[in-house]
C-alpha cells in the first residue's frame, strides 16, 4: 500500500494515560502534517515536520502534546496525561517538498478518552 | 487569520442532478485552493487542486473554479451518482503558512 498509513485506527485511553499515534508517509514524501478533527468541527492544523525537524508547531497545544519525525521510522504524535477534550480524530498527511504539492491523507486515528 | 466557510452544510439531491458546492475564504493571499472528499470513518481523498494563478481545474465529472479577488471557489459535480455521497471539504494553502485551512464541509447525499 503506497498510501499514508496511520495506526492504530482506534485508540481508547483512560484519563491521565498517554496516547501515541503513528504515521508513515507516502513513499518519497519528506513532509508530514498532523491535523485534528473535533466532533462537528473542521480539521485544524497542529504541526508540520520534516525529517528530524519540527518546522511549524503553531497549532499544537502548548502542554501535553509533542510530535517527532525521526530519521528512521514513522512520525509520532504523543499526547501525555490525556483528558476527555482530547477525544477526536487525528489525521496525518504527507507531501513532497514545495508549495502547490497536494497533501495526501491517512485514514486517521480515532482517539476516545474514557 | 484565514477563515474558510462552506455553504450549505448539507445538501440532498436526486440522482442525475448537477450540483454546485460553495467555498469562501477571507484572505486571498493563497498558493492554492484544494477540494477533498471524506467518507464516514475515512481519511480525505484529494479531488482537485487549483493554483492561485489558475481559474479552474477539471477531473471527470468534477470541475472546480477559483476567484481569488472575491474569495470564492465552487465545486461543480455533473450527473450526480449515489456513490458521490460524502462530505466535501475545501481547504486553502495560505502564503506564509505551512498548512491547509479547512472549511467545515458540505455533507452531500445523492438519492437513488
Amino acid at each position: 500500500n503506497a498510501g499514508v498509513m496511520q495506526n492504530p485506527r482506534h485508540l481508547v485511553r483512560r484519563r491521565g494515560q498517554e496516547a501515541r499515534l503513528r504515521c508513515s508517509p507516502m513513499k518519497g514524501h519528506s513532509h508530514v502534517y498532523w491535523y485534528r478533527q473535533l466532533p462537528e468541527e473542521g480539521l485544524k492544523f497542529m504541526v508540520y515536520l520534516q525529517k528530524e525537524n519540527i518546522i511549524d508547531e503553531s497549532g499544537m497545544p502548548k502542554e501535553r502534546f509533542s510530535a517527532e519525525f525521526p530519521k528512521e521510522g514513522p512520525s509520532i504524535l504523543r499526547i501525555q496525561q490525556v483528558v476527555r477534550g482530547d477525544s477526536a480524530a487525528y489525521f496525518c498527511a504527507s507531501s513532497q517538498p514545495g508549495h502547490n504539492q497536494p497533501q495526501h491523507f491517512g485514514d486517521g486515528t480515532r482517539l476516545s478518552i474514557l | 487569520k484565514q477563515e474558510v466557510t462552506q455553504i450549505p452544510a448539507a445538501l440532498s439531491v436526486p440522482e442525475g442532478e448537477n450540483l454546485v458546492l460553495n467555498c469562501s475564504f477571507t484572505d486571498s493571499a493563497i498558493y492554492n485552493l484544494q477540494w477533498f472528499r471524506q467518507d464516514p470513518g475515512k481519511g480525505l481523498t484529494s479531488l482537485l487542486l487549483i493554483q492561485s494563478s489558475q481559474r479552474e481545474q477539471t477531473s471527470g465529472r468534477l470541475n472546480a473554479s477559483l476567484d481569488k479577488s472575491s474569495g470564492r471557489s465552487t465545486l461543480y459535480i455533473a450527473a450526480s451518482q449515489p456513490g458521490d455521497s460524502a462530505t466535501y471539504l475545501c481547504a486553502a494553502e495560505q502564503t506564509g503558512a505551512n498548512n491547509l485551512f479547512f472549511g467545515t464541509g458540505t455533507r452531500l447525499t445523492v438519492i437513488p
